[in-house]
């Protein structure tokens, strides 16, 4: 079975340019998430989706940040202007449910 | 909402020895709770998981064993490998979109 796959697997850019992320699910996983991942700390939620809806994304900053999952498969995630502050790994997880999460490698993002 | 705490951050072994790396949560409501590895450069691997109606699960050289009144659960690897070596991440939750993350726990196997 195939895992999470995310592309690119490294980025980099200057601060104030756009970036976007990718993610295909494991298949026939309904529920994905994305998560940011800062040197030396645990994954933190950034956005739930539950098909191509919205469960939650209470801690996605909004004012650059924006995701999408349009036909509930593939999910990108954007960031527009970038800051400093966003250099992390970028990881994408399904799920199958029971709270069961399956994570990608990563996007690491370098913001210069 | 939850908090999770993970000690130790760092943690050396000798081959073959054990190794116990220890969790807190704060939200007596969470009732999952998965182990990850996360090697270098890699996303991390669900190693092992335990739901609160459990007190322990062993999965060969791995187990974790959960006391719900203190709040707190530990990953235990019993012979441990130099391929065990890796960053290690607890985590909580009570739904699916809570799930908290401890800071990690970097763990070296010396040969």
């Amino acid at each position: 079975e195939a895992g999470v796959a995310q592309s690119p697997r490294y980025k980099i850019i200057e601060k104030r340019q756009s970036v976007a992320f990718w993610c295909n699910p494991i298949s026939g996983h309904a529920t994905l998430y994305w998560y940011q991942q800062i040197l030396g700390q645990g994954p933190k939620l950034l956005i739930q989706f539950q098909n191509n809806g919205v469960v939650d994304d209470s801690q996605l900053p909004k004012d650059r940040f924006s995701a999408e999952r349009l036909k509930g498969v593939d999910s990108t995630l954007k960031i527009q202007p970038a800051k400093l502050e966003d250099s992390a790994v970028y990881l994408c997880a399904s799920s199958p449910g029971k709270n069961i999460q399956y994570f990608g490698a990563g996007t690491r993002l370098s913001v210069l | 909402g939850e908090n999770v705490e993970q000690h130790p951050s760092t943690l050396s072994v000798q081959e073959g020895d054990s190794a116990v790396i220890k969790c807190t949560y704060s939200d007596s409501a969470s009732n999952y709770f998965p182990w990850y590895k996360q090697e270098l450069g890699k996303g991390p691997q669900l190693i092992i998981d335990i739901r609160s109606n459990v007190g322990e699960k062993k999965d060969q050289r791995i187990a974790v064993t959960l006391n719900k009144t203190a709040k707190h659960f530990s990953l235990h690897i019993t012979e441990t490998q130099p391929e065990d070596s890796a960053v290690y991440f607890c985590a909580a939750s009570i739904r699916s979109d809570d799930m908290r993350f401890g800071a990690g726990t970097r763990l070296t196997v010396k040969p």
